[in-house]
């Protein structure tokens, strides 16, 4: 299976920050890759899919970069709202596998 | 508005059985692949099961292959995880996901609340 390496695991911020997480696949994923937000007690919401393609509905602050085997999430000015854990996801296969996720809080 | 809705969910003796169903609507549901990802409390989230739009191609976690069976019912909007030889380490939530297309590759693009299972003598 493709294991997906996320970093951090997590990140303190604050209100206007502009943060990043890395995810790294362990082989070639030809940019499958997806990122979701959730919230506790939540169900996971799609952000970003093929490394960078923004979902509709999702504000432009969130960004995708990145090419096998390095992939980033960035938010740039951190919102209030921006507060929750983050997975990253390849799904080059059907077996379809996730990052550790990476929680980020308030500073 | 495409809403997924599971059921099913509670708390079960290891080695019991237990059926999950997610309810579907907005959407074609017979055109899209549907997808089982659980999450166990406090984890991260692993994808469990998967099935073509049609039923004819199936997929399975290492962890629950030959325990757990995934089918549907395009009639009725339906999508299922029998779940057999339970085991404490399945205790999860079970969140029924949407494929984004009905052919590989495909991401997970709407997902229901989630039911939570949880296996405990």
């Amino acid at each position: 299976d493709i294991q997906m390496t996320q970093s951090p695991s997590t990140l303190s911020a604050s209100v206007g920050d502009r943060v990043t997480i890395t995810c790294r696949a362990s082989q070639s994923i030809n940019n499958w890759l997806a990122w979701y937000q959730q919230k506790p007690g939540k169900a996971p919401k799609l952000l970003i899919y093929k490394a960078s393609s923004l979902e509709s509905g999702v504000p432009s602050r969130f960004s995708g970069s990145g090419s096998g085997p390095e992939f980033t999430l960035t938010i740039s000015n951190l919102q209030p709202d921006d507060f929750a854990t983050y997975y990253c996801q390849q799904y080059d296969s059907y077996s379809q596998t996730f990052g550790q996720g990476t929680k980020v809080e308030i500073q | 508005e495409v809403q997924l809705v599971e059921s099913g969910g509670g708390l079960v003796k290891p080695g019991g059985s237990l059926r999950l169903s997610c309810a579907a609507s907005g959407f074609t549901f017979s055109t899209y692949t549907m997808n089982w990802v659980r999450q166990a409390p406090g984890k991260g989230l692993e994808w469990v099961s998967s099935i073509s739009s049609s039923g004819s191609d199936i997929y399975y976690a290492d962890s629950v292959k030959g325990r757990f069976t995934i089918s549907r019912d395009n009639a009725k909007n339906s999508l299922y995880l029998q779940m057999n030889s339970l085991r404490a380490e399945d205790t999860a939530v079970y969140y029924c996901a949407r494929g984004s297309t009905s052919y590989i590759p495909y991401y997970f693009d709407y997902w229901g609340q989630g039911t939570l299972v949880t296996v405990s003598s």
